[in-house]
């Protein structure tokens, strides 16, 4: 079984600081980890993933990513936070050897992330 | 590319009676999905389908019923809307060739706000 941890319902940050989203994940092999944003009232947008390869990923609107294999986490990071970046994050995981052929991920239960100006 | 599609955007119902929501895909997308998204629950997969003319139950099936006739369409009906499945409820698509690489990152539509009084 794939599972996916936020443990964060809420995080606050000012305009301007570093921010980090947490995410940690289950899975029996190797994992496809992803973020999507939701802004209010939208649908959720692809952000960034990591497939293989740099444990570093950097994806849309200046976001990056790490992946740590022996702490089972994806944490979404940005140097700078925005008032704009205020929105719901997602953390989705999918076994790279799911069998089936059903590649459906699993979302944790999101992130509301409020910067402060 | 519009993306992805819904239709209609708002409905309100009344218990009991049906209703058929409509997503479509111009990505030429394999995989396509229904959730439903609740105050608190995160997104709840509904069903899926991995082809044209295949669907499968996801996690909350009960109550819903799909189909997929062409690759780029899928169906989510109510045959007797109870108040339980007022939601918004988001389609997505996925798993594609890109530069001879798969890819599965899911698209998303702009949802559906349904009330069941």
């Amino acid at each position: 079984a794939q599972s996916v941890a936020q443990p964060e319902d809420q995080v606050n940050v000012a305009e301007g600081n570093p921010l980090t989203v947490k995410c940690t994940y289950s899975v029996s092999g190797n994992p496809y980890l992803f973020w999507y944003v939701q802004y209010p009232n939208r649908g959720l947008q692809f952000l960034l993933k990591y497939i293989t390869g740099d444990n570093l990923v950097k994806g849309s609107y200046g976001f990056e990513a790490e992946f740590n294999k022996s702490q089972t986490s994806f944490h979404l990071k940005k140097p700078s936070a925005l008032v704009s970046d205020s929105a719901l994050y997602f953390c989705a995981v999918r076994d790279v050897n799911r069998s089936g052929g059903s590649y459906i991920p699993t979302f944790g239960r999101g992130t509301s992330l409020i910067v402060h100006p | 590319n519009a993306g992805v599609t819904q239709t209609p955007k708002f409905r309100v119902l009344k218990t009991g009676q049906s209703m058929t929501l409509l997503c479509a895909q111009d990505m030429n997308h394999e995989y396509m999905y229904w959730y439903r998204q609740d105050p608190g629950m995160g997104l709840r997969l509904i069903h899926y389908s991995v082809g044209e003319g295949t669907t499968a139950k996801g996690e909350v099936p009960d109550g819903y019923n799909v189909s997929r006739l062409k690759k780029q369409n899928f169906l989510l009906g109510l045959e007797s809307a109870a108040p339980s499945q007022t939601s918004v409820y988001f389609c997505a698509s996925s798993y594609y060739i890109i530069q001879g690489r798969f890819s599965y990152e899911q698209y998303f539509g702009p949802g559906t706000r349904l009330t069941v009084t």
